[in-house]
């Protein structure tokens, strides 16, 4: 399957700002697919955070913000909280031939 | 309020099948369509195909191609996934979600823990 690449960690202290990376290729992300993004608490199942590249979903406050540009995606969280401290996700669709829809490969975010 | 209830933790031997389900409830079954998507230990999310319930419509990962098979009840709101010929590499957290227009998944079952060990 492709895959969607993110950076293992990222950690930032109690108020800082954060910002994590997704990079794709021509197959997804690229070819205008829209990016996504999820967060995973442990031993939970994923929760859908931002959708369509910039838009929160219900509930999810606005310390979360996502952009997209070219083959690339980036979440940021502003104003970063101890309850942030989770897995992150982002997630696009593919037309190539392995997998309709393709996941990145996770990035732990630690509170310090 | 739409959830997905999922079955729960198995254990299996490798070489046998696994089946599991996936309730839905306070949705439109019929319109929406619903992922699989497993999670290895310690690994990231894999997309394992996908069920559109109103049109009959079924897409798998290229990987799992010949193991797996997504079905639907439309009687009872219900996905299903059986997966064959088990290995242990098979150990996961799965996963059911529903799908938007956006192409994301909004709504997530709450994960069945499947264990493959002789």
């Amino acid at each position: 399957q492709s895959v969607l690449t993110q950076p293992p960690s990222v950690s930032g202290a109690p108020g800082q700002r954060v910002t994590i990376s997704c990079t794709g290729s021509s197959s997804n992300i690229g070819a205008g697919y829209d990016v996504h993004w999820y967060q995973q608490l442990p031993g939970t199942a994923p929760k859908l955070l931002i959708y369509g590249n910039i838009n929160r979903f219900s509930g999810v406050p606005d310390r979360f913000s996502g952009s997209k540009s070219g083959t690339s995606a980036s979440l940021a969280i502003t104003g970063l909280q101890a309850e942030d401290e989770a897995d992150y996700y982002c997630q696009s669709y593919d037309n190539g031939l392995s997998a309709l829809y393709v996941f990145g490969t996770g990035t732990k975010v630690t509170v310090l | 309020q739409v959830q997905l209830v999922q079955s729960g933790a198995e254990a299996k031997k490798p070489g046998s099948s696994v089946k599991v389900s996936c309730k839905t409830s306070g949705g439109t079954f019929r319109n929406d369509n619903f992922s699989w998507v497993r999670q290895a230990p310690g690994q990231r999310l894999e997309w394992m195909g996908r069920i559109i319930p109103f049109v009959g419509s079924v897409d798998y990962a290229q990987n799992l191609q010949g193991r797996l098979t997504i079905t639907a009840d439309q009687s009872t709101n219900t996905a299903y996934m059986e997966l064959t010929s088990l290995r242990s590499e098979d150990t996961a957290v799965y996963y059911c979600a529903r799908g938007t227009h956006h192409l994301a998944f909004d709504i997530w079952g709450q994960g069945t823990m499947v264990t493959v060990s002789s």
